[in-house]
């Protein structure tokens, strides 16, 4: 079955020290893969997608993501977050089937920042 | 500038009432979708269109409907809104493959309450 599993529900991380969300997910076929950031009541934003090619994807926010076929893996990482940076995270999944262009989401990770 | 706007964004409205939730994209996309989002839960879709005539129902049972008069609007309806109805609801749309964009992009949500 297709599926993405965010191991950590909720993490918190210092202001100024690095960051790694962990996603896996489980895709038939070769798979398109995404990070989302949600704030509070707002919808989803695009971070950074991956395709094909370089498997180490740069996003916005300072944000980049590796690709890692023999794991399943595609987790974001930031070497500095900021304050700002506190909000939900999602990873998504998709590839070219029936729907075309239908995405799976993991279930999010909450990302909270201490000072 | 290229956006999409759901509105409203908040609404509390009483059982059996029918509520119309609007989305509108100026992306000139082909395909919209809805999708369903209970805190600390995955987005489910629950509808989507490849454009202009077209409806789908996606993976999570809904009692909505939606359609699709025109491109750029895709409005979903509940004809007697319940208590279980009450969540938050996600508009996106997306380009088809192969024109250059394969990712979703999200409106700011509509926020749900029925008493």
């Amino acid at each position: 079955a297709q599926s993405v599993t965010q191991p950590d529900i909720h993490i918190t991380v210092s202001e100024g020290a690095s960051l790694e969300l962990r996603c896996n997910y489980s895709y038939g076929a070769t798979p398109y893969l995404f990070w989302y950031v949600q704030s509070p009541g707002q919808g989803l934003q695009l971070l950074l997608k991956y395709f094909s090619g370089d498997t180490l994807v740069q996003g916005i926010k300072g944000f980049e993501a590796e690709f890692k076929r023999s794991q399943s893996s595609f987790n974001l990482r930031k070497p500095s977050v900021h304050w700002s940076d506190a909000a939900e995270y999602f990873c998504a999944v998709g590839g070219q089937g029936q729907a075309g262009t239908a995405l799976i989401f993991g279930k999010g990770t909450t990302l909270s920042v201490s000072s | 500038e290229a956006d999409i706007y759901q509105t409203p964004r908040y609404l509390v409205i009483g059982t059996g009432k029918k509520i119309t939730l609007e989305c509108s994209q100026t992306m000139g996309h082909d395909k919209m979708y809805w999708y369903q989002q209970d805190p600390g839960m995955e987005l489910h879709l629950i509808h989507y269109s490849y454009g202009v005539n077209s409806t789908e129902k996606g993976d999570l049972s809904s009692e909505s409907t939606v359609s699709r008069i025109r491109t750029e609007h895709f409005p979903l309806t509940l004809e007697s809104a319940r208590p279980s109805h009450t969540s938050q609801y996600l508009c996106a749309s997306s380009a088809y493959p192969g024109q250059g964009t394969y990712e979703q992009y999200f409106g700011p949500g509509t926020r749900l309450t029925v008493t």
